[in-house]
């Protein structure tokens, strides 16, 4: 069936370093992928997404990257501060409708 | 522009007892979802939306219901609340038509005792 998980439960940085949060996929079918991240006490917000046909895309201050070959996505986090301090979740489109949400990466900085 | 809006944001129900979750959006779109999320978990698709009159099944739909009688409100029905449902709950919604980017509500924390 169709899962989406990460390899690290958390993870901790330091201050004005990269952070990155990687995150497994099993449907090779999936059209797209998207990171969100969660605050404590809030609901997910978007960051950025990236279609199955592309290898990368950067936004501000973050980057994906999949690789398709191995079913693994990545999210780059250039420059961390202590705002990027919460749940970071992978998805997975689901035929165009809906999406998996994986178990999530916390991503504590460090000052 | 609110966005999503869900009510309430805190709820304890006895077992046995029921609810409605209240979940409105204001941007005018077309797809809507309901998400749980467990303590230390991700997000599990209880029901969506794909417009207004259109519901269909998620990964978790049992002891739920849903409506989706105009395009902004999307209430979540529990009709016999279990322990098992004690978790957050998120409503979300999205344009579609090849928008991926999905607007989530503050959640509602439903505890059943």
């Amino acid at each position: 069936g169709e899962s989406v998980g990460l390899h690290l439960p958390t993870l901790s940085v330091q201050e004005g370093d990269n952070s990155i949060i990687n995150c497994a996929y099993s449907n090779s079918a999936s059209d797209y992928f998207i990171w969100y991240k969660q605050e404590s006490g809030k609901g997910p917000q978007f960051i950025i997404d990236i279609r199955s046909n592309m290898d990368k895309r950067q936004g501000q201050r973050v980057t994906v990257l999949l690789n398709k070959t191995v079913k693994h996505l990545s999210l780059q986090i250039a420059a961390t501060q202590p705002g990027d301090s919460a749940v970071y979740f992978c998805a997975e489109n689901n035929y165009g409708q809906n999406f998996v949400f994986g178990p999530g990466t916390r991503l504590s900085v460090l000052p | 522009n609110a966005g999503v809006t869900q009510t309430p944001k805190f709820r304890i129900l006895k077992i046995g007892q029921s609810m409605t979750l209240q979940c409105t959006q204001d941007m005018n779109h077309n797809y809507m979802y309901w998400y749980r999320q467990d303590p230390g978990m991700g997000l599990k698709l209880i029901y969506y939306s794909v417009g207004a009159g259109i519901t269909d099944k998620g990964e978790v739909p049992n002891g739920y219901n849903v409506s989706r009688s105009t395009t902004e409100d999307f209430p979540l029905r529990l009709e016999l609340a279990a322990p098992s449902q004690t978790s957050v709950y998120f409503c979300a919604s999205r344009q579609g038509q090849g928008r991926t980017e999905a607007f989530f509500g503050q959640g509602t924390r439903l505890t059943v005792v």
